[in-house]
């Protein structure tokens, strides 16, 4: 059966400070890893990662992948209280629906 | 943009009662998604269709079925609706394996 792993699945920081989110996967056949950011309402797309190494970044946030050991990591340099939303990880294997994580709730206090 | 637009945002029904959520894509995708998030338990997958009239079950599909008539509407029914079933449903499009495209969500509520 294909599971999902965030870690951990709350987190209170302050502001400026840096995160790291984790989520390790057991999937058969994959394809991809993928990142969103709930706030309120639905999911926004941030990353998908389909290769060991290669780090993806947009602005503040970048995020890694590694397949031999099958997890990634999510990072957060200088949060702002912007970034406090529940960060979801989520796996496509074989077929066409992703495989979701439970999230992780991140509160950025100011 | 895609644009995923689910019709009610809020809903209050009671038990028993017959629920039909909708959903429509205006990119052409040909996938079309419901998950259900609860606290605690993620985002689950109830069912998924990846053509016209074509279904197939999730993990959690007990309590419900769909209908795709056609290619940009994705429908949820709940034949009777059960209090455990009171929950943020989300639908989503994508045109192949990868990125999924969420609607805004609808809250149900089944007292």
């Amino acid at each position: 059966e294909d599971k999902v792993v965030q870690s951990p699945l709350s987190l209170v920081v302050h502001e400026g400070d840096t995160v790291t989110l984790n989520c390790s996967y057991e999937v058969t056949n994959f394809r991809s890893l993928l990142w969103y950011k709930q706030e309120k309402k639905a999911p926004t797309f941030l990353f998908m990662l389909t290769s060991s190494g290669i780090e993806k970044k947009s602005g503040r946030l970048s995020s890694i992948l590694d397949k031999k050991e099958l997890f990634s990591i999510l990072n957060i340099t200088a949060t702002q209280t912007g970034d406090s939303a529940i960060y979801l990880c989520a796996v496509g294997g074989a077929g066409y629906a992703l495989n979701f994580g439970k999230g992780t709730s991140l509160l950025v206090t100011p | 943009d895609v644009k995923v637009t689910q019709s009610s945002r809020y809903l209050v029904k009671r038990t028993g009662e017959k629920v039909f959520l909708e959903c429509v894509q205006d990119m052409d995708h040909e996938n079309m998604f419901w998950y259900r998030q609860d606290p605690g338990l993620g985002l689950r997958l109830i069912y998924f269709s990846y053509d016209v009239k074509m279904k197939e079950k999730g993990d959690i599909p007990e309590g419900y079925s769909v209908s795709r008539e056609k290619k940009e509407r994705f429908s949820l029914i709940l034949e009777s609706a059960s209090t455990n079933q009171t929950s943020m449903y989300l639908c989503a499009s994508s045109p192949g394996p990868g990125e999924l495209f969420f609607g805004e969500g609808s809250r149900l509520t089944v007292l």
